[in-house]
């Protein structure tokens, strides 16, 4: 099976611009989880989507969305840039066994520079 | 609130030894553990699991054990080798919300 897919690889923006992240999932899989990376803070995360509905948030500001299509295809959108949003971005794929998430997957990441 | 914690953010081990690395977590709802190995400019890699009801997972040279009375989590390489030389990181599914939480990440150095 395909991994998981994002693009685009690296994108460099400057403040106040947005900026729209995409994610291919594992074949199969339906449930497509988004996160931050971040020096010394870890894997933050942002939201999860299952099914075209965003199912779990994290504390991040409305700046930050997502959706998810009908081919579990997901999308992630930053508005207003802020210097601080610079970061590697991570998407990963997990199936569904009842109503746990499985294991998951993870992409290559979007690395993002705000300037 | 970091509800996993790595309180450990770098080891250094030599070449054939054993490699432990260590997770703490505060949440008694996870139900299922995992570790991921990262290398730079790669997405995190799944390593090896463990629920719960466990507390010991072996998958060749990585066995992961599991005590939940101290609420801890540990990574076992043995050997180790050079090419393990990357960043780990310790998560967990809450039972509940269905949502992975991970921890900041160990890194590790294998020296040859």
């Amino acid at each position: 099976k395909a991994g998981v897919t994002q693009t685009p690889r690296y994108l460099i923006k400057t403040r106040g611009q947005q900026v729209t992240l995409s994610c291919s999932p594992i074949s199969g899989h339906r449930s497509v989880s988004w996160y931050q990376q971040t020096p010394g803070q870890g894997l933050q995360f942002l939201f999860e989507y299952f099914s075209e509905t965003q199912r779990n948030k994290g504390n991040f500001p409305g700046r930050f969305s997502g959706r998810q299509f009908s081919n579990s295809r997901s999308e992630m959108n930053v508005s207003t840039l802020e210097l601080g949003d610079s970061a590697l971005y991570l998407c990963a794929s997990s199936g569904i066994t009842g109503k746990y998430q499985e294991t998951q997957y993870f992409g290559p990441g979007t690395r993002l520079l705000v300037l | 609130d970091q509800q996993v914690k790595q309180n450990s953010p770098s080891l250094s081990v030599q070449e054939g030894r054993i490699s432990i690395l260590n997770c703490d977590y505060t949440n008694s709802m996870f139900d299922y553990f995992l570790w991921y190995k990262k290398y730079p400019a790669e997405g995190p890699t799944f390593l090896i699991s463990i629920s719960s009801i466990k507390d010991k997972n072996e998958d060749g040279r990585f066995t992961v054990f599991l005590n939940k009375s101290a609420k801890h989590l540990s990574l076992h390489i043995v050997p180790s080798q050079p090419g393990d030389s990357a960043v780990y990181f310790c998560a967990a599914r809450r039972n509940t919300g269905n949502q992975f939480y991970f921890g900041t990440g160990t890194s590790l150095t294998v020296i040859p």
